[in-house]
């Protein structure tokens, strides 16, 4: 059975940095492109990032271009999200989510990351 | 990558059919035929109901219907039940690998 399971939310006061981490099981996580997609609280979905199967690729929504890192290391079966220059408007939960056809087919449950003084 | 234009809120008995807009440009929900739809109750994650449009994963009921007319997407959910109550968000490809969602809809069950 596919899951997957964020972890490294937190409370971080601005400016500071922070990694995610998405653990993935019970599919070839290396054959997948995978994404991190946030909702600040109350709002709706916002696209982050995508990185290829293979990391040969990364994209980034430009909220967050320069400042965020996607990665993943298909030996440990993880995805990560290295934000740095953290903003308040970068309060959200953060979800990863694997991606078929252009549409996010399975995600997990979400870790929130809360940016304040 | 502005965002795509749902309505806020839509609501319904049980029982009827309630449809949901999605607008978009030309550049996102009318060049592409990668729109995909998602539920989401409270708390919880997104739970992807249609996606290229028109097609339903495995396991969602055909109560769930997408649609498509130039750079508007809708999504019809027929004989509405209580469960069906959550936020909806829209999604689409917008090109050179960027994705773009909608605001989401909150759909009331009266």
């Amino acid at each position: 059975q596919e899951q997957l399971v964020e972890s490294g939310g937190g409370v971080v006061q601005p400016g500071r940095s922070l990694r995610l981490s998405c653990a993935a099981s019970g599919f070839t996580f290396s054959s997948y492109g995978m994404h991190w997609v946030r909702q600040a609280p109350g709002k709706g979905l916002e696209w982050v990032a995508v990185i290829w199967f293979d990391g040969s690729y990364r994209y980034y929504a430009d909220s967050v271009k320069g400042r965020f890192t996607i990665s993943r290391d298909n030996s440990k079966n993880t995805l990560y999200l290295q934000m740095n220059g953290l903003r308040v408007e970068d309060t959200a939960v953060y979800y990863c989510a694997r991606v078929i056809n252009y549409a996010y087919e399975y995600w997990g449950q979400g870790t929130l990351v809360t940016v304040s003084s | 990558q502005s965002a795509l234009t749902q309505p806020p809120s839509a609501s319904g008995s049980p029982g009827q059919s309630v449809t949901i807009s999605c607008t978009g440009t030309s550049s996102d929900v009318g060049g592409y035929n990668y729109v995909s739809w998602y539920r989401q109750h409270p708390g919880k994650a997104p739970k992807l109901m249609i996606y290229e449009v028109n097609k339903r994963p495995s396991g969602v009921p055909d109560r769930f219907s997408g649609s498509k007319s130039g750079n508007t997407a809708s999504l019809t959910v027929s004989g509405l039940q209580a469960e069906d109550e959550a936020d909806y968000h829209c999604s689409s490809y917008a090109g050179s690998n960027n994705w773009v969602f909608g605001g989401g809809t909150k759909l009331t069950v009266l």
